[in-house]
């Protein structure tokens, strides 16, 4: 079946620091991949997607590509800021995200320090 | 609009006792889904609905849970009876597909935290 691996954490990084969270998939076929991202007591928010190979999703700094050929969808932000504090969970989806379920990562816990 | 809207946000019962989580998705969405959060398995899809109809429950751990939804404008997860190995964060999410399966995002509801004891 379809499974989506990532780092789990916590990320550590200190202001304005380059962040990389790593992102891999296994499925077949073509699917949509995502980014969301969860504030402390709160629900998942959509922050990008990327829906074919070679399309970067982009969204508040942070940046994503579609690599088919190593099956990677990575975040990036240039130069993170405290209130990007969040777990961050990548997914996959066969429709698009609207039409099936999401299969999601188990989270990644980033944490920035002042 | 005011989103995805679940009750109760938290809920504390005690094992054998029926459990029941309420969604109201957002209004004119035509997709419903329940996922479960937990540290172990991370979030799970549970089950999903389509213009009220289930779709996929594969999901669904075991015959104790059952779900439904009566109307476009609210649905149920039951539980019963509840087992200290239920305790998870329960959401909802809701989505609109009119304008092309490839484009729908699904909107999140807070959550119902779990705890049976």
């Amino acid at each position: 079946g379809d499974s989506v691996t990532q780092m789990e954490g916590p990320v550590t990084l200190s202001e304005e620091a380059f962040l990389t969270i790593n992102c891999t998939y296994t499925a077949t076929g073509y699917p949509s991949l995502f980014w969301y991202v969860q504030y402390p007591g709160e629900g998942l928010q959509l922050l990008l997607k990327a829906t074919k190979a070679d399309d970067k999703g982009s969204n508040k700094g942070f940046e994503a590509t579609y690599r088919k050929e190593t099956t990677s969808f990575h975040l990036e932000k240039g130069s993170v800021q405290v209130s990007d504090s969040a777990v961050y969970f990548c997914a996959l989806s066969r429709s698009g995200g609207g039409a099936d379920g999401l299969t999601f990562g188990k989270g990644t816990h980033l944490i920035i320090q002042p | 609009d005011a989103g995805v809207i679940q009750s109760p946000r938290h809920e504390v019962t005690e094992m054998g006792q029926e459990v029941t989580l309420r969604c109201k998705p957002i209004s004119g969405h035509d997709y419903l889904f329940w996922y479960r959060q937990t540290m172990m398995r991370g979030l799970e899809l549970l089950i999903y609905f389509n213009n009220n109809v289930p779709i996929d429950d594969s999901g669904m751990p075991e015959d104790r849970f059952s779900a439904k939804m009566p109307n476009a404008s609210f649905s149920t997860l039951k539980i019963q009876p509840s087992e200290p190995r239920d305790s998870a964060v329960y959401f909802c999410a809701s989505s609109l597909s009119g304008r092309g399966v490839f484009s729908a995002e699904q909107y999140f509801g807070p959550g119902t935290r779990l705890t049976v004891t």
